[in-house]
């Protein structure tokens, strides 16, 4: 099957505790991004990135790194920087950074802090 | 911030035309417009966009005003399995390339 798999779907952490989400992606996609949607909101942009060993902060980075070592590997680490970081997580994909292509998403991980 | 303004919340009745409202006053010449939608816990999937003319595709139609301050999404006939959060959405100006910027959209309510 081509597409983004997202993983885990439903993720618990402690506070102060550093966690990684996966997004892994077939498509051969250049572009790649980490979005954050909080309960009846839009999505924010957290990190993106146009190319492998790439990448750039979005509008809410604070709290969050990245890696881009793959093509096809997106991870989003949540640091105990993240002050809030109960959250659905939002992975998407572009064949290039062109604005005028489709994003496809994968189905989120919701993560919780207990 | 996001540049499109929509309604928060649309009903329609199954199997009748839904309009989607988007104003864009500050939309550039070279900006095109984009269609997500977002079903309950699931990410958003692409639905149509455009640039000036009109455009259709298999799941909807796609009509811009012709100053392109405004567009309006057309579901033909509308089904339960349409019940989601529509985005209207433009090309990042402020700076992440080919980034989207999601507004809070507009949640429709399909009524059997």
């Amino acid at each position: 099957d081509g597409g983004i798999t997202q993983s885990p779907k439903y993720l618990f952490r402690k506070e102060g505790q550093n966690v990684t989400l996966s997004c892994e992606q077939n498509l051969n996609h250049d572009a790649m991004y980490w979005y954050r949607q909080d309960p009846g909101q839009g999505l924010r942009l957290i990190y993106y990135s146009q190319i492998v060993n790439d990448f750039q902060k979005g509008d809410i980075a604070e709290g969050y790194s990245v890696s881009r070592e793959k093509k096809e590997s997106f991870p989003l680490t949540v640091t105990s920087a993240q002050k809030n970081p109960t959250a659905f997580y939002l992975c998407a994909t572009r064949p290039r950074a062109n604005r005028n292509t489709e994003a496809f998403f994968g189905q989120g991980t919701r993560l919780t802090v207990v | 911030d996001a540049k499109t303004t929509q309604p928060n919340s649309m009903e329609s009745n199954e199997e009748e035309p839904v309009h989607l409202p988007c104003n864009h006053s500050t939309i550039s010449g070279t900006d095109y417009i984009h269609w997500y939608r977002q079903l309950p816990s699931q990410g958003p999937e692409y639905v149509i966009h455009g640039l000036t003319s009109n455009v259709n595709n298999r799941m909807a139609s796609l009509a811009i005003a012709e100053d392109r301050k405004s567009s309006t999404l057309i579901l033909h006939r509308a089904t339960l399995r349409d019940a989601a959060v529509y985005y209207c959405i433009l090309r990042d100006v402020g700076g992440s390339q080919g980034n989207l910027i999601f507004g809070k959209g507009t949640k429709l309510s399909v009524k059997p």
